[in-house]
């Protein structure tokens, strides 16, 4: 089984400041995906980033890099230059190599002030 | 406009009805996925087709089920509904691992 823990509710950041996102997993699967997607207001899901367990270097794509500790099972995602548009949902998610299923977060909450 | 196409994007409807949501996914992608996004259980993975076979089941009750059709929309029917069977079900499509994209959502109300 997979689990996804996120464990910040919710989080404050300051206009053009930087902002991590934390993400830790679990799953005895020795390949797997590791995905963040955002939800704003509106509520749809837009995918930002996504890292494979075998990729050897983190994942970046555009202001969102995703830092990839594989040791300490985390995948945090770093948000650079915060936008007021980036206030939205996060939410990390994992599949597995057998399935492609995603196993959610329970998310984070990011606010952007001005 | 993602590419995924879910209709409608809204429904209200009464305990026990049922209700049809469907589905069209991104062009070429052959799989479908179904998950339901309520406050009390976050996100979670309903079901998944791949070109007309159900190909994995999560969390899915047994009031509900889903298809998909020869042209490779989807559809997911929730019967006797109940209050907390109000949500936003989403469907994805995917052609691979990693290129998974969300439809808007359809946010369902059950009053």
């Amino acid at each position: 089984a997979q689990k996804i823990t996120q464990t910040q509710p919710g989080m404050f950041v300051q206009e053009k400041e930087a902002v991590t996102l934390d993400c830790t997993y679990d799953t005895s699967d020795p390949s797997y995906g590791l995905f963040w997607y955002k939800q704003p207001s509106s509520g749809e899901m837009i995918f930002l980033i996504y890292q494979g367990s075998y990729d050897q270097q983190n994942a970046t794509e555009g202001r969102y890099s995703l830092n990839f500790q594989k040791a300490r099972k985390s995948a945090n995602l770093v948000i650079s230059a915060s936008q007021l548009g980036d206030s939205a949902m996060y939410f990390c998610a994992m599949s597995g190599s057998n399935d492609y299923k995603l196993s959610f977060g329970a998310g984070t909450t990011v606010t952007v002030r001005a | 406009d993602s590419g995924v196409t879910q209709t409608p994007k809204h429904l209200i409807t009464a305990t026990g009805q049922r209700v049809t949501l469907r589905c069209s996914p991104r062009s070429g992608d052959l799989s479908v996925y179904w998950y339901q996004q309520s406050l009390d259980q976050g996100l979670q993975f309903l079901i998944q087709y791949y070109n007309g076979e159900e190909r994995a089941k999560g969390n899915i009750l047994e009031r509900f089920s889903a298809q998909q059709f020869p042209d490779l929309h989807s559809e997911l029917n929730l019967s006797s509904l109940e209050l907390g069977d109000s949500a936003l079900y989403f469907c994805a499509s995917s052609p691979a691992l990693y290129g998974y994209t969300f439809g808007s959502g359809t946010r369902l109300t059950v009053v």
